[in-house]
């Protein structure tokens, strides 16, 4: 296993469209988080997963956002109507339960743009 | 509003000396803080850890000092090396499942 992998690397889109991203954790990780990040900016929570229950999501998140992982594995990051201030980072992160604290572990990301 | 911060944007040093990043945090709840690392077009990565039972942890060349009292924590870098020039986030977290909150970064660069 090579990490944690999100497709695509770039995204660009033109406003009003709907986008979605793919995040592919570390395969024995039940724990997976979406993060997003502007620029000068450190990383921002969007929501969190442990296996396929969506267990909290961020007041950031807007109702034009929506997460799914439905066999506990993968997940997608779905954005509707996209709006100029959704252009960030995308970051998907994931971890192993069992202990309280885990290092999570993160894939490198995908831009979107949106004009 | 911002509970991890990261008041200096950049840092340069020279190539052997040491590297001090600090961070503040306002929410005395945060009982675990980390140290990332990222270079351009990459996730970060995990650097090093410290819980709020402690008040240093070491890893090889880097140093994690916690103040409670003052809400402070610092990372150390000795010597530094070309390779440490990244972005350095501070993070924290209160959660039982883990949610980190980062500070904006501090950007390294470690000259010859």
């Amino acid at each position: 296993d090579t990490g944690v992998s999100q497709d695509p690397r770039h995204k660009i889109t033109k406003r009003g469209q709907n986008v979605t991203f793919r995040c592919d954790p570390i395969s024995e990780h039940n724990r997976l988080y979406w993060y997003r990040q502007t620029l000068g900016q450190g990383p921002e929570f969007l929501t969190y997963f442990q296996n396929e229950a969506q267990l909290e999501k961020s007041r950031l998140l807007s109702d034009r956002f929506s997460a799914e992982r439905p066999k506990g594995s993968f997940s997608t990051l779905e954005i509707q109507r996209t709006e100029q201030g959704d252009s960030a980072m995308y970051l998907c992160a994931s971890s192993e339960s069992g202990t309280k604290y885990n290092e999570q572990f993160f894939g490198p990301g995908t831009r979107l743009t949106v004009l | 509003d911002q509970q991890v911060k990261q008041n200096s944007p950049s840092l340069s040093v020279q190539e052997g000396r040491i590297s001090i990043l600090n961070c503040d945090y306002t929410n005395s709840m945060f009982d675990y803080f980390l140290w990332y690392k990222k270079y351009p077009a990459e996730g970060p990565t995990f650097l090093i850890s410290i819980s709020s039972i402690k008040d240093k942890n070491e890893d090889g060349r880097f140093t994690v000092f916690l103040n409670k009292s003052a809400k402070h924590l610092s990372l150390h870098i000795v010597p530094s090396q070309p390779g440490d020039s990244a972005v350095y986030f501070c993070a924290a977290t209160t959660d039982s499942w883990g949610k980190l909150q980062f500070g904006a970064g501090t950007q390294v660069v470690v000259t010859p």
